[in-house]
């Protein structure tokens, strides 16, 4: 079965402090793996998108990676800021146009 | 260029009733997805359409349906509402359809209240 497990579910750090998501699927065959974030009341914002050979991606703080042999990706926050506090969705594509969202992690930045 | 936008922000209906929801994607995108966000399911994929044609359909029931014109704008409708449809309605649009490389913008969405 195609699925996509995030964990943790929700996740509370201080500001300025690092934090790493992880994401981990069985989806196959395997295209692309995504990683939004999604304010609270808004559409999902994409982050990073890799493809089956690439390992790792940045985009200003964030830094996503991916091991498609064990199918797992993270994504690590750097220097968290309060604005960081959002919904992080690891998103993976098949064949056949399949799109297979994870439930997301919630987090939470404490000033 | 501007975003995906969505109409109307904001829905509340009673059971039984119907909904149309809107969205008109990013100039030159030519797909356009829809999706229901819940807090317990997360998001899950309902159709993806491509030149006002249906590609693709998630395990929803028939009463939910879609339909896209020629200028790429999609309406979504869902009859005889429950209250399980309360949800928030996302709309994506991509440039390409059915090669999966391709970056889905979503909409701000709709909020839709079912009491």
């Amino acid at each position: 079965k195609n699925q996509v497990e995030q964990s943790p579910q929700s996740l509370i750090i201080l500001e300025g402090k690092n934090c790493t998501l992880q994401c981990n699927y069985t989806v196959s065959p395997f295209s692309n793996l995504r990683w939004y974030k999604q304010d609270t009341g808004r559409g999902p914002v994409s982050l990073t998108i890799m493809t089956f050979s690439e390992n790792t991606k940045s985009n200003g703080r964030y830094t996503a990676t991916l091991d498609a042999d064990t199918k797992q990706s993270s994504l690590h926050i750097t220097a968290s800021q309060l604005s960081d506090s959002a919904s992080y969705i690891c998103v993976v594509s098949g064949g056949l146009g399949k799109i297979i969202f994870g439930k997301g992690t919630r987090l939470h930045i404490l000033p | 260029k501007a975003g995906v936008t969505q109409t109307p922000r904001y829905l509340i209906k009673t059971r039984g009733q119907q909904v149309t929801l809107s969205c008109s994607p990013i100039s030159g995108h030519r797909s356009v997805s829809w999706y229901q966000q819940t807090p317990g399911q997360g998001l899950q994929f309902l159709f993806e359409y491509f030149s006002e044609t249906q590609r693709n359909k998630g395990n929803f029931p028939g009463r939910f349906s879609g339909r896209q014109f020629s200028n790429s704008r999609s309406e979504m409708n869902v009859s005889t509402l429950e209250l399980g449809d309360s949800a928030l309605y996302l709309c994506a649009s991509s440039f390409v359809e059915g090669k999966s490389y391709n970056e889905q913008f979503f909409g701000p969405g709709t909020r839709l209240t079912v009491l």
